[in-house]
């Protein structure tokens, strides 16, 4: 079974820094990009950041390029998520998802529980 | 980045009914069109992947089609179980970009 555990969520002050973990199990961790995507409070999806297969390439979205430092750990089955220079819109809950390659088309197959980042003093 | 735009924003509607959603691209995105569910508290989950394949284990009362620019979700037996937030998402091109969101609430 496919289980991806998000953990390192909290309160943080405006201007800090914190960093998010995803541990993935139940696949073939090396084999799939890894996004994560967050929910501000009452608002939608928003898609952040993803990692190809080897750690070799990274995107970001615009509002967190800079500031937010994606990467993987393949031995260890996780994914990171480095969040620094924190402003209260930051403020979600933040998803790791498995992206799927269907060798076509590509897709969100499998999400964590989420974890709740607070940025207010 | 390509804009995903939803319609109606929310509806609401009965045991029974036949339900669709519209979600437009800002610019054609073929049919790299996904579709999600999600539950108060609880992450999205995917229903239909290539905008009309439908993802393992969802009930074949969901069914999505288009391509280019304009796609839709239809439920056509809407279940008590299927009052949610429903969400497109293109994945055409990074960053990959989600439409606002249809609530969809009991009549």
């Amino acid at each position: 079974e496919v289980q991806l555990v998000e953990s390192g969520g909290g309160l943080v002050q405006p201007g800090g820094s914190l960093r998010l973990s995803c541990a993935a199990s139940g696949f073939t961790f090396n084999s799939y990009w890894m996004s994560w995507v967050r929910q501000a409070p009452g608002k939608g999806l928003e898609w952040v950041a993803n990692i190809k297969e080897d750690g070799s390439e990274t995107y970001y979205v615009d509002s967190v390029r800079g500031r937010f430092a994606i990467s993987r750990d393949n031995a260890k089955n996780s994914l990171y998520l480095e969040m620094s220079s924190l402003r209260a819109e930051d403020t979600a809950v933040f998803y790791c998802a498995r992206e799927y390659d269907s060798g076509y088309h590509f897709y969100f197959d499998h999400w964590g529980q989420g974890i709740l980042v607070t940025v207010s003093s | 980045d390509i804009q995903m735009t939803q319609s109606p924003s929310s509806l609401s509607a009965s045991v029974g009914d036949r339900v669709t959603i519209a979600c437009r691209a800002g610019q054609s995105i073929g049919t790299y069109l996904n579709w999600y569910q999600q539950k108060p508290g609880k992450a999205p989950k995917l229903l239909i992947f290539g905008a009309s394949s439908l993802q393992s284990g969802v009930p074949s009362r969901f069914s999505g089609s288009g391509s280019g620019t304009y796609f839709t979700l239809t439920v056509t037996s809407l279940q008590p179980e299927d009052f949610a937030t429903y969400y497109c998402q293109q994945s055409v091109s990074t960053p990959r970009t989600f439409g606002q969101g249809t609530k969809v609430e009991i009549k």
